[in-house]
């Protein structure tokens, strides 16, 4: 079965720096990656998602994400961070005929002025 | 385009009582269904998913079951609820021909006391 590891559980970042939030994931053959946000008290909302292609995947509100086969890795990165990305992040896997996603513990992360 | 509805938005119910959420998706057809809990500071846990009509299957055992008695509505019901029922609950639905990518509800926010 798959599986997500979000190495860090809260990360703090000043507005206008760069972000990365880290996930590895395990499965063996090619999976499906995901990336959601969640605000406080609302659901769960989809960033981006990797199926196959390019690598390198773009999502909404100016995030991307680079999926590295070699290091089973889907690192979500954000080149300059506005106070309203404070939230929780979280990495998902998906797998081919299996309905269930792996979610990970999540990330949260605080934007300081 | 598909949305979600959630109801209620919070509760706040007795041990002991029992519990209905529901959940209805619109602008699709044979979705796959799910209802994840998050307790306070924890990440999702998936209790129960369908593919279909009066299709459930369970992920935790607990005190909780869900039903599907149409196609685009899932029910989550306790006959007795416990304290460490409380948390905050998702309900998502994805395609049943993708590739699983999920959307979520905005959550219903359940304390039981």
């Amino acid at each position: 079965a798959q599986s997500v590891t979000q190495p860090d559980i809260h990360i703090t970042v000043s507005e206008g720096a760069s972000l990365e939030l880290r996930c590895n994931y395990s499965y063996g053959a090619t999976p499906y990656l995901f990336w959601y946000v969640q605000s406080p008290g609302q659901g769960l909302q989809l960033l981006l998602k990797y199926f196959s292609g390019d690598t390198l995947v773009q999502g909404i509100k100016g995030f991307e994400a680079e999926f590295k086969r070699s290091q089973s890795s889907f690192n979500l990165r954000k080149p300059s961070v506005h106070w309203s990305d404070a939230a929780e992040y979280f990495c998902a896997v998906g797998a081919d005929n299996d309905y269930k996603l792996s979610f990970g513990a999540g990330t949260t992360v605080t934007v300081r002025a | 385009s598909q949305t979600i509805h959630q109801w209620p938005a919070t509760l706040v119910q007795p041990v002991g009582s029992p519990l209905s959420l529901e959940c209805t998706v619109e602008g699709t057809s044979n979705p796959n269904l799910y209802w994840y809990r998050q307790a306070a500071g924890r990440g999702l846990q998936l209790l129960f998913y369908s593919v279909g009509i009066g299709q459930i299957s369970s992920e935790v055992p607990q005190n909780l079951s869900a039903s599907r008695p149409q196609d685009r509505q899932f029910i989550l019901s306790s006959k007795k609820l416990l304290l460490s029922d409380s948390g905050f609950y998702l309900c998502a639905w994805s395609s049943g021909t993708g590739k699983y990518e999920q959307y979520f509800g905005p959550g219903t926010r359940l304390t039981v006391t």
